[in-house]
């Protein structure tokens, strides 16, 4: 069965690293996209894609950046992790804008 | 961007009573609405979404409803159960942005 994974699931960071996180989909899918979950703002685009080197800034996207090399991945990366980035991570793809997005499980991002 | 207001961000009601969840958005270009249902601790997941050509569409007890002209749409939960408690989020797509969510909670 097709499927949108992400890893780790988990993240323990240190202020200033820089922090990759991979999303992976079987859907074949052209859209990819990355969100952000914290308490009280719910789900908040940091950046997407509607195709193999295609990449777009979301509303939230300082101190991210993405590559599309390959239409099963998008990872996400934080140049310089801040304490600001600690969230829940979400990878979701679709098959065109007015369709289901899928989303991956989360990942848990904690920077210290 | 788009703008997308979610009320309310809580929500309590009895088992079989109705919930209801209102959106509005700001981009008049968006014609994709979806809702996703996210239980806790999981990835959100679709339960229903209409079309701008669409005024109100229904599957079992959740329904949706559409008003272009005003912006706003809506979420209907009839005769609800403890499983519909979760965070419930809108969304208007011309681009892929979410309401803030509603928390609902179904007293047995």
């Amino acid at each position: 069965d097709a499927e949108i994974t992400q890893s780790p699931r988990h993240k323990i960071t240190e202020t200033g690293r820089q922090v990759t996180l991979a999303c992976h989909q079987t859907w074949n899918h052209n859209n990819m996209f990355w969100y952000r979950q914290d308490l009280g703002h719910g789900l908040r685009l940091i950046h997407y894609s509607y195709g193999v080197h295609d990449t777009n800034k979301g509303e939230v996207s300082d101190g991210y950046s993405v590559s599309r090399s390959n239409t099963e991945d998008l990872p996400l990366t934080l140049e310089s992790a801040a304490s600001s980035q600690t969230s829940v991570y979400f990878c979701a793809s679709s098959g065109g804008l007015g369709y289901e997005q899928f989303f991956g499980p989360g990942t848990r991002l904690t920077v210290l | 961007g788009e703008n997308v207001e979610q009320h309310p961000s809580t929500l309590s009601v009895q088992e079989g009573d109705s919930a209801v969840i209102k959106c509005t958005y700001s981009d008049s270009a968006s014609n994709y609405f979806p809702w996703y249902k996210q239980e806790l601790g999981k990835r959100p997941q679709l339960i229903i979404d209409i079309r701008s050509n669409v005024g109100e569409k229904k599957d079992q007890r959740i329904a949706v409803t559409l008003n272009k002209t005003a912006k706003h749409f809506s979420l209907h939960i009839t005769e609800t159960q403890p499983e519909d408690s979760a965070v419930y989020f809108c969304a208007a797509v011309n681009q892929f942005y979410f309401g803030t969510g509603t928390s609902l909670t179904v007293i047995p």
